[in-house]
């Protein structure tokens, strides 16, 4: 049984950088959400795909930050010209149908010197 | 717009007490569920219960299970017979049932720790 995977694990960047990260959902599952954890919080939710249409995006995501998810497998989080305000924990999760469980994946935790 | 509130950063208990975690939330919305995440330290965020806003007995699974009051939006997590590893932050979190996205909004935490 494979879960929701992310990589990489963590990724440390120079501000002004560009960086990507990579999720891996459940298999069967059609639905995949992009969240946003700092530290001492919950997290927040970035945008959701279903299948590879990409349905909603919270205004949280400005135009530095692209998610796709091509083919509707796996899907990636491009952050352009990184600021430190970026650093946090990024969370993949994924579902199955409409109001269904999501599975979190590990996150990758970026942190942006 | 829907919040969700933990009022307890924090909560400590010895190993096989019961303790319970608060959350409230707010929403005009008639048609959600609720759930408890847990995120232990270091690891990734687990599933702990969910409660249908349309169903009036409490979910249960286990040694959890939740007390939840729809009119006063008031959703907490009973843990029973606490082992150490529970200690873990807590998160409430809410789900509004529309098409689309089914976005979780999440409350700020409560760290819960599980002493020997």
């Amino acid at each position: 049984d494979t879960g929701v995977s992310q990589n990489p694990r963590h990724k440390i960047t120079k501000r002004g950088q560009n960086v990507t990260f990579r999720c891996d959902p459940i298999s069967e599952h059609n639905r995949l959400y992009w969240y946003r954890q700092t530290l001492g919080q919950g997290p927040e939710f970035l945008t959701y795909f279903q299948n590879e249409a990409q349905l909603e995006k919270s205004r949280l995501l400005s135009d530095r930050f692209s998610a796709e998810r091509p083919k509707g497998s796996f899907s990636t989080l491009e952050i352009q010209r990184t600021e430190q305000g970026d650093s946090a924990m990024y969370l993949c999760a994924s579902s199955s149908d409409f109001a269904g469980k999501q599975f979190f994946g590990p996150g990758t935790r970026l942190t942006v010197l | 717009a829907q919040t969700v509130t933990q009022s307890q950063p924090e909560m400590s208990v010895q190993e096989a007490e019961t303790v319970t975690l608060s959350c409230t939330y707010d929403t005009s919305e008639s048609n959600y569920y609720l759930f408890w995440y847990k995120q232990p330290p270091s690891r990734q965020m687990i599933l702990v219960i969910r409660q249908e806003a349309y169903k009036q007995q409490n979910a249960t699974e286990n040694r959890f299970s939740v007390n939840f009051q729809k009119a006063a939006k008031s959703f907490s997590l009973k843990i029973s017979d606490s082992q150490l590893g529970d200690t873990a932050m807590y998160f409430c979190a809410f789900m509004i049932l529309i098409q689309g996205a089914q976005k979780l909004v999440f409350g700020q935490g409560t760290r819960l720790t599980i002493n020997p």
